[in-house]
């Protein structure tokens, strides 16, 4: 069965670039896409974007010019990079597998980003 | 404010059933499937309905999910103390193309 972790800095600066990278265990990214979720406290879930190993994409409309997804096979890794972030970016962010007829089946355990100064 | 739509909370006593709805549109659920995840705060979301009203390995059958035009709902029978918790129901956006999230609703047994 396939497990997914996050990796990545905890705290990030206001107008600086939120990365994440999300390693998969136990199995092969080269099918399924790959997507980010995050999650600010209390609140609900949102959609970031995925990815498929070729490298397809789709982003949240919302979110579209400051995102930037990036997979490297060899690795058997993701990543999410979110540009000119405020504190509204605060939030969990999970990554998960994202199946064709099985949407979110597997999640990270997710990881806090506080974006401050 | 969320493309899908759902009550923000919604209570049950043990043993009771209970429904959660979740309302769309033409291009979300009118013409995809529904899926329904689980949360337990301070842990990552788990896959509790897909495509409409299909359960993955391991999720009692007190859990279904229906869809009817442009809403679904997910139905708990035999409410147990452990099933509060957050849910969640998704579906694809044909336009823009994307996976949206309803706000989620908190089940609290009373």
């Amino acid at each position: 069965q396939v497990q997914l972790q996050e990796s990545g800095p905890r705290l990030v600066k206001p107008s600086e670039t939120l990365s994440l990278t999300c390693t998969a265990s136990g199995g092969s990214i080269s099918t399924y896409f790959w997507s980010w979720i995050r999650q600010p406290a209390g609140k609900g879930l949102e959609w970031i974007g995925r990815l498929s190993s070729t490298g397809t994409t789709n982003y949240n409309p919302s979110l579209k010019s400051r995102v930037t997804m990036s997979v490297d096979t060899s690795k058997n890794q993701f990543s999410l990079n979110l540009n000119s972030v405020t504190a509204a970016d605060t939030a969990v962010y999970y990554c998960a597998r994202d199946g064709v007829l099985s949407a979110f089946d597997i999640w990270g355990q997710g990881t806090m980003v506080t974006v401050s100064s | 404010q969320s493309v899908l739509t759902q009550p923000p909370s919604a209570s049950g006593t043990p043993g009771q059933r209970v429904t959660i709805s979740c309302s769309g549109s033409s291009s979300t659920i009118g013409n995809n499937y529904v899926y329904w995840y689980q949360q337990i705060p301070g842990t990552a979301p788990k896959l509790l309905i897909l495509r409409n009203n299909q359960r993955p390995s391991g999720v009692p059958d007190r859990f279904s999910g229906s869809k009817s035009g442009t809403s679904a709902s997910l139905a708990i029978s035999g409410l147990r103390s452990e099933d509060e918790a957050d849910y969640y129901c998704a579906s694809w956006d044909d336009s823009p193309s994307g996976w949206v999230f309803g706000g989620g609703t908190k089940l609290t047994v009373l």
